[in-house]
């Protein structure tokens, strides 16, 4: 099974800054056949169920404010939202979906400092 | 719009086993996989299964032995049965439908399901 680990654990930024969060898979997500990342990022609020912001590491789901960016490759991805709004207070998951079982990172807690 | 919406009992008893039913509207159950994820209260997500459009099942090897999904197309309908349940099932129940096997783009609300005497 492929684990995957997110970090920090928790992160508090000031409105407006930028914040980064970090995850890392247990072995390649990258698919080489087609050269994808099959790597994707959630958002989940207090009583909600998580909304897919990221797939394809880097692909905005659409709807979602371009603020929100994912990049990476192979093992290592981040999810960076550029400028903070009160809004984005929430947990953030990683999740690869390279190979059964599809598998969740732990979540990063993202709060206003 | 596609609408995820889970039914079932909120407590189940030890050894006994929990039952849960994922009503789907706004689309054909038909044209995609869906999927039980569960979070415990506090924690991470973890997957359970999904089920395909032909029918067939993977789970997660974790719980591969006490789950059983099914599809009741009729109904717009699919299924969770986990068996022989602890206290470590009490969880939200949540059902999603993915994209082509990827990622879960549509989610139920959730439903929480504790294990208790």
């Amino acid at each position: 099974d492929i684990v995957m680990t997110q970090f920090p654990d928790s992160l508090a930024v000031s409105l407006g800054e930028r914040a980064t969060i970090n995850c890392k898979s247990s072995q390649s997500v990258l698919y080489s056949s087609n050269n994808k990342n099959y790597l994707a990022w959630y958002q989940q609020k207090p009583g909600q169920p998580p909304k897919l912001l990221v797939y394809w590491a880097s692909t905005r789901e659409s709807g979602v404010p371009d603020r929100f960016s994912g990049s990476g490759s192979g093992t290592d991805f981040t999810l960076t939202i550029s400028s903070l709004q009160a809004e984005d207070v929430a947990v953030y998951y990683c999740q690869q979906y390279y190979s059964i079982p599809n598998s969740f990172g732990q979540g990063t807690k993202l709060e206003i400092k | 719009q596609v609408q995820l919406q889970e039914s079932g009992p909120g407590l189940v008893k030890p050894s006994e086993t929990l039952s849960l039913t994922c009503t789907v509207s706004g689309g054909s159950i038909s044209d995609y996989n869906w999927n039980w994820i569960r979070q415990p209260a506090g924690k991470g997500l973890e997957w359970i299964g999904r089920i395909y459009t032909s029918g067939s099942t993977n789970y997660n090897p974790s719980l591969k032995s006490r789950v059983t999904m099914s599809v009741d197309t009729s109904k717009n309908q699919f299924s969770l049965k986990l068996s022989s349940v602890t206290a470590a099932d009490t969880a939200v129940y949540y059902c999603a439908r993915d994209r082509m096997g990827y990622v879960y783009e549509y989610w139920g609300q959730g439903i929480l399901v504790t294990v208790s005497s």
